[in-house]
């Protein structure tokens, strides 16, 4: 039962440098989610994918771009990391809309630290 | 002010005690409201959605009450797994564009000790 999977698990890189998280989910899943979560502040989300093709930002986008590749791969890509970039980021998915079910369903997380 | 409220804790309990967390939002526009759990350096799981007429899963109890904006969750006879953190959420529409937003707060700590 594979569920959400994300990589890379842990990465550190440098000001600067660029680098793409990865995310596929098995659950057959139309909306796909980007969030990431740093200490005092709750989940906040990055980018999501309501449906393959389309994509739209969510709270904060700035210096990140993503990718909906298929209904099953959505991707996060940093262009050129900044130190206010290091967090925990979560890949997510749900079967459609939040609105009642609120039952998103994530990856094990992304540790990125940006030096 | 946040539009997700909670108190981070850590509520520190003996095993086999009552809990309760409150969690306010400050958006009267929300819909509906859930409550995730997240073990430490774990990823969140959904442990139950919150209904108007408040509603029960086991030992867990969740409560809505929209007029003063707060949802609470109670934990009856707290086990040591129950230790972990609970994320309040709230969904909303977005009046202006349409949508939704899922509205996360930023969690009550739990330790459940012997």
């Amino acid at each position: 039962n594979a569920g959400v999977t994300q990589t890379p698990k842990f990465q550190v890189l440098k000001t600067g440098q660029s680098m793409t998280l990865q995310c596929a989910q098995d659950m057959n899943h139309n909306s796909m989610y980007w969030y990431r979560q740093d200490p005092g502040m709750g989940l906040r989300l990055i980018y999501y994918s309501a449906s393959e093709g389309t994509t739209d930002k969510g709270e904060v986008p700035n210096g990140y771009n993503v990718s909906r590749l298929n209904k099953r791969e959505f991707s996060l890509r940093l262009e050129s990391a900044a130190p206010s970039q290091t967090s925990v980021y979560f890949c997510a998915s749900s079967l459609d809309s939040l609105l009642y079910t609120g039952e998103l369903f994530f990856g094990e997380g992304s540790r990125l630290t940006v030096l | 002010r946040k539009e997700v409220e909670q108190d981070p804790g850590p509520f520190n309990v003996p095993e086999g005690a009552t809990v309760a967390f409150n969690c306010t939002y400050s958006n009267s526009a929300s819909q509906s409201f859930f409550w995730y759990r997240q073990d430490c350096r774990k990823e969140p799981k959904l442990l139950m959605s919150v209904y108007s007429s408040g509603n029960e899963d086991g030992r867990f109890t969740a409560q809505l009450n929209r007029a003063s904006q707060y949802i609470s969750l109670l934990i009856r006879d707290s086990k040591l797994s129950d230790s972990a953190t609970y994320l309040c959420v709230v969904n909303f529409f977005i009046l202006t564009g349409g949508g939704n937003k899922l509205t996360f707060g930023t969690g009550t700590q739990l330790k459940v000790e012997l």
